[in-house]
């Protein structure tokens, strides 16, 4: 079965500190991938996505991902985190053609200031 | 402003009762999605639907069953038959093809 794996469940880091998300997928074939944050009361909203192209992607707020098609991989990675970035953050996987999101389960970030 | 609502914020459902949520969407998309978000399970995709008048099944569609009469409009029912419905229910909708789908601020339901 097609599925998404965030290794790291909770992660608490001090501001300045640099971070890394990894997301590993299980599917064969073309996919899209995606980022989304969710702050503390506010709507899930996209971070970055990767389509095709530069396996390198860069979101809002400084965040950028490496898509790496051998390792079935696209982790997030910010270099300096702000206490702001306090969220929990999905990794997502489409499968192309099937119209359909596959979530990881999710990476609660949490940023002391 | 353009965007998807769902009410209410807060549901209560009794034992053996069905609940409604409700989402709709002003952004002309036409496809849209339910997703239950449990704590350290992620999203897990319920039911979605691609066009009016058509909806597929998710992983987890047992005990939910939905509509699409509407473009702007996706209600999910809650059915008595759903054991486990506590949960925080997020909608979202996308253009089909063009992946990237947009959430509304969800409905979180709780058994009295």
């Amino acid at each position: 079965a097609q599925s998404v794996s965030q290794h790291n469940h909770h992660v608490i880091l001090s501001e300045a500190a640099s971070l890394e998300l990894g997301c590993n997928y299980s599917y064969g074939g073309t996919v899209n991938l995606f980022w989304y944050v969710q702050y503390p009361g506010q709507h899930l909203q996209l971070l970055l996505k990767y389509f095709s192209g530069d396996p390198l992607v860069k979101g809002i707020k400084g965040f950028e991902a490496e898509f790496i098609k051998s390792k079935f991989s696209f982790n997030l990675r910010k270099p300096s985190v702000q206490w702001s970035d306090t969220a929990e953050y999905f990794c997502a996987v489409n499968p192309i053609s099937t119209g359909k999101l596959i979530f990881g389960q999710g990476t609660t970030l949490q940023v002391k200031p | 402003d353009g965007g998807i609502t769902q009410s209410p914020k807060y549901l209560f459902r009794k034992e053996g009762q069905n609940v409604t949520l409700s989402c709709e969407q002003n952004l002309n998309h036409d496809a849209m999605y339910w997703y239950r978000q449990d704590p350290g399970q992620g999203l897990r995709l319920i039911y979605y639907s691609q066009i009016v008048n058509d909806f597929q099944k998710g992983d987890i569609a047992e005990g939910y069953s939905v509509s699409r009469e509407k473009k702007e409009s996706f209600p999910l029912t809650v059915t008595s038959a759903q054991k486990n419905p506590t949960a925080f229910y997020l909608c979202a909708s996308s253009i089909p093809g063009k992946e990237t789908q947009y959430f509304g601020p969800g409905t979180r339901l709780l058994v009295l």
